[in-house]
């Protein structure tokens, strides 16, 4: 069965904090994604990878940065957490040429106080 | 890039039959048509992608109108199981690199 999964579920930081969410996958995939999901804003994509070391620009990326030193592992990094940060954040993982069908992690829901 | 408009949430009871349509007025000719489920506190997961006409599987059915500017979205005898939301996706982002999710249509099953 294939499998995202994200380190946290749960993360509460502190403004000004470096904040990391990793996520592996297991289905050789090269394409991974980060978005984050809003109430009334839908999903946004933060950066995507489509292969290892390799980095996109999503649509929302300010105060982001990801890392991608190994095909099945993405991380996103906060490099200093604001409040406006505060949201649902999902990682994806798709096979190339098969970007409709992503597959999503469970999330992890980041609060910034 | 082709918006998609459907309904915000919609109620039904256990055992029947749910059809949620979504309107794509502009869809490109190389769009597909995608749908997606996510539950509380889950990620979204695929569920079922068409092109034209009709499409079936162990989830779902999707019929798709000749001139593909609508679409639906059909489950079969919900159950409380089925209660989510549910995105219909038509496009991908300019660079064609990812999916653009809109608000989609939360669906309460009750008993």
């Amino acid at each position: 069965d294939v499998k995202v999964t994200q380190s946290s579920r749960y993360l509460v930081k502190r403004t000004g904090e470096k904040v990391f969410l990793e996520c592996v996958q297991d289905m050789d995939h090269e394409n991974m994604f980060w978005y984050r999901q809003d109430p009334g804003l839908g999903l946004r994509l933060i950066y995507f990878s489509y292969d290892v070391k390799m980095k996109e620009k999503g649509d929302i990326p300010e105060g982001y940065s990801v890392s991608r030193e190994k095909k099945e592992r993405f991380s996103l990094i906060l490099e200093s957490a604001s409040t406006n940060q505060t949201s649902m954040y999902l990682c994806a993982s798709v096979g190339r040429g098969r970007v409709w069908e992503q597959f999503f992690g469970p999330g992890t829901r980041l609060t910034v106080l | 890039l082709a918006k998609t408009t459907q309904p915000i949430s919609m109620d039904s009871y256990e055992g029947q039959e749910v059809n949620i349509t979504c309107s794509h007025n502009n869809i490109a000719t190389n769009d597909y048509i995608t749908w997606y489920q996510q539950f509380p506190s889950q990620g979204p997961r695929f569920i079922i992608q068409g092109y034209k006409t009709k499409v079936t599987n162990e989830v779902a059915s999707l019929f798709i109108p000749a001139d593909r500017k609508s679409s639906t979205l059909s489950l079969p005898r919900v159950s409380l199981s089925d209660t989510a939301v549910y995105y219909c996706l038509v496009a991908l982002n300019q660079a064609g690199t990812a999916l653009i999710f809109g608000k989609g249509t939360t669906l309460s099953v009750s008993s």
